[in-house]
């Protein structure tokens, strides 16, 4: 079936560094999402992302947060600065449309661990 | 507000049972609801989903999941569980604001089949 990847799939770094996440999302879908799941924890939305726009934002998608998609390339979340709290896994996904077409696809995810 | 109940952390049966995760939901209009798999290291997979129609609904892997709004409910199904059913299994409700989407989900149900 459809998928989507990420890169890299684990990530290090020390606090206070900016850290890029990359999502190939699958190849005709228009809608793009990034989500966080803290270890043992439930899978949390972060970000929607449609014809170039921030459609939407949860809380904790902080300031330090940004997404974008240029020129058809990675859907990418750049966090600048980082902190410790940012250590989870970031889980991509993408979907065709809404409604009825709104079956989200999900890439494996980027283990992000912030020293 | 949205939010999406899975109350059972960890479900183990026997090979050959029949087996039923539990899902509730709160949510103000008419949901769309959803269940995704994990295996472990691996991404989630759609399973199933209910948007209009008939109450119940089947999907891939031979699972199948039944909407009831009277409680609030959307439990999924399979008849007899097989030991490769073994995975963490999730809920979730598509909140639709105007012109995008977002995912709730459920804490998780970590299902494990014996042999």
């Amino acid at each position: 079936g459809p998928k989507v990847l990420q890169i890299p799939s684990h990530q290090i770094i020390d606090m206070g560094q900016m850290v890029t996440l990359n999502c190939d999302p699958v190849s005709n879908h228009l809608y793009f999402y990034w989500y966080k799941q803290i270890l043992g924890q439930q899978m949390e939305f972060l970000v929607n992302f449609y014809n170039g726009k921030v459609m939407e934002k949860s809380k904790l998608f902080k300031d330090q947060f940004s997404v974008e998609r240029p020129d058809g390339s990675y859907f990418t979340l750049k966090i600048q600065p980082t902190a410790l709290e940012d250590s989870a896994v970031y889980f991509c996904a993408s979907s065709l449309g809404l409604g009825v077409y709104a079956e989200q696809f999900f890439g494996p995810g980027t283990r992000l661990t912030v020293l | 507000a949205q939010s999406v109940d899975q109350p059972d952390a960890h479900v183990t049966l026997s090979e050959g049972a029949s087996l039923e995760l539990r899902c509730s939901y709160s949510y103000s209009a008419a949901p769309y609801l959803f269940w995704y798999v994990q295996y472990p290291g691996q991404s989630l997979q759609f399973l199933l989903k209910y948007i209009t129609g008939d109450t119940v609904v089947k999907g891939t892997k031979g699972f199948e999941a039944e909407f009831r709004k009277s409680n609030s409910s959307f439990n999924l199904k399979k008849s007899p569980a097989h030991w490769s059913d073994s995975a963490k299994y999730f809920c979730a409700l598509e909140g639709r604001t105007e012109g995008a989407d977002r995912l709730t989900f459920g804490k998780g149900t970590q299902l494990i089949i014996q042999p």
